[in-house]
Order: C-alpha cells, then sequence, then structure tokens
C-alpha cells in the first residue's frame, strides 16, 4: 500500500527557515519523480515543486523560487523541502504527492495528509 | 501558465441528481493532460479522472470525464451521499502545473 507520511510542519516567523520531509512507503521511490503541492487555509491547491526520479530536473512555481528547495535521498526514500525566507503568505498545509508514471507528464496518483506550516510573528 | 476557471463555484443538489462541474482553461490543454480530483473536509485530494476522460484505479463507473482543447466536464451520474466535496481540475501538460478554484457539491 502506498503511504506518504509529510512531517516537519510548524509555527515559524517571517524570514526563517523550516525544512519539511515526505517518508514514503509501497511503492519504488526511485522510479518515480515527486510533488509538494500546497494549499492555504481555506484555499484551493497549488503546485510548489517538482523533482525528478533521479534529481536531475527540479522545477519551481515563481512564489518560491530561490527560497524553496526540493531535495530526495533515495537511499532513504525519502523527500524534502527547504523553505528559506518564509513569509506569511507561505502559510499552508503542504502535501507530498507521487508522480502518477514515468512519463513527464502525469496526474498526482497518491498523496499525504499533508503538514501544516504557519509563518506569523 | 495555464489559468483554469472552474464553474459552478457551488453546486447544491441531492442524493441521487445528476451533477455536471465544468472547466475551462485560458489556451488549449496539450493532449487533454487534464485531470480531475475530490478533496473531502479534513482529507487529502484523490485522483479521480486522468488524461480528461480516464477513471483512477478503483473510482466508481458513475464518474466520468470529458472535453478537449479548453473545456473539459466532470459528470457524476448519480450522487451518493459519499460524493459531497470539493472538486478540483488540474492540467498536467503545461508548466507550471496549475489547478482550478474548485467547485464544492453541497
Amino acid at each position: 500500500e502506498v503511504q506518504l507520511v509529510e512531517s516537519g510542519g510548524g509555527l515559524v516567523q517571517p524570514g526563517r527557515s523550516l525544512r519539511l520531509s515526505c517518508a514514503t512507503y509501497g511503492f519504488i521511490f526511485d522510479d518515480y519523480d515527486m510533488h509538494w503541492v500546497r494549499q492555504a487555509p481555506g484555499k484551493g491547491l497549488q503546485w510548489v515543486s517538482g523533482i525528478s526520479w533521479n534529481s536531475g530536473t527540479k522545477g519551481y512555481a515563481d512564489s518560491v523560487k530561490g527560497r524553496f528547495t526540493i531535495y530526495r535521498d533515495n537511499a532513504k526514500n525519502s523527500l524534502h523541502l527547504q523553505m528559506n525566507s518564509l513569509r506569511t503568505e507561505d502559510t499552508a498545509l503542504y502535501y507530498c504527492a507521487k508522480h502518477g508514471g514515468h512519463s513527464r507528464r502525469e496526474p498526482f496518483d497518491f498523496w499525504g495528509q499533508g503538514t501544516l506550516v504557519t509563518v506569523s510573528s | 501558465e495555464i489559468v483554469l476557471t472552474q464553474s459552478p463555484g457551488t453546486l447544491s443538489l441531492s442524493p441521487g441528481e445528476r451533477a455536471t462541474l465544468s472547466c475551462r482553461a485560458s489556451q488549449s490543454v496539450s493532449s487533454n493532460y487534464l485531470a480531475w480530483y475530490q478533496q473531502k473536509p479534513g482529507q487529502a485530494p484523490r485522483l479521480l479522472i486522468y488524461g480528461a476522460s480516464s477513471r483512477a484505479t478503483g473510482i466508481p463507473d458513475r464518474f466520468s470525464g470529458s472535453g478537449s482543447g479548453t473545456d473539459f466536464t466532470l459528470t457524476i451520474s448519480r450522487l451518493e451521499p459519499e460524493d459531497f466535496a470539493v472538486y478540483y481540475c488540474q492540467q498536467y501538460g503545461g508548466s507550471p502545473r496549475t489547478f482550478g478554484q474548485g467547485t464544492k457539491v453541497e
């Protein structure tokens, strides 16, 4: 059974940093691209970042480019998001999501339950 | 960036009724790389439809997707109590991947 378990969220002041992690189970992790998607309280979904299976390709939403870094550890079946220079508008539930297949264009077929990041002074 | 606009914002229906949800793209979605997700309160999104019309694994056949180019539709043929939720469309053909703002079925 595929499982994605996020951790690392919490309350942080503007300008500070936070690192999110996603532990994965039940599939061959290094076969698939992975993504982070966020959802601000009461709002819709926003793709944040994605990484290819071998870390060769990384992508970011314009709103986080230069501040967030995605990386993965295939030996530990884990995905991470280093978030620096956090802003109040980064407050959201952050989901880890699995790429749905082996081609470049796939939907997200499994999602974790999310970890909440609150940026406030 | 491809902007997706969903309508209506809220759909008020009763169990057994048919639900028709719309998703319109600001430009053509290449190769119909369009997905639909269902999200219930306090839960993660769940993939329902991909490739505009293919059901994901385990999704009941009362859910169907159609459309191409810039206009897409999710239809729930007969609403079950567990179908009342928020539905999002997503395009994954262009970068960045974008979502619609959601339609709440209540």
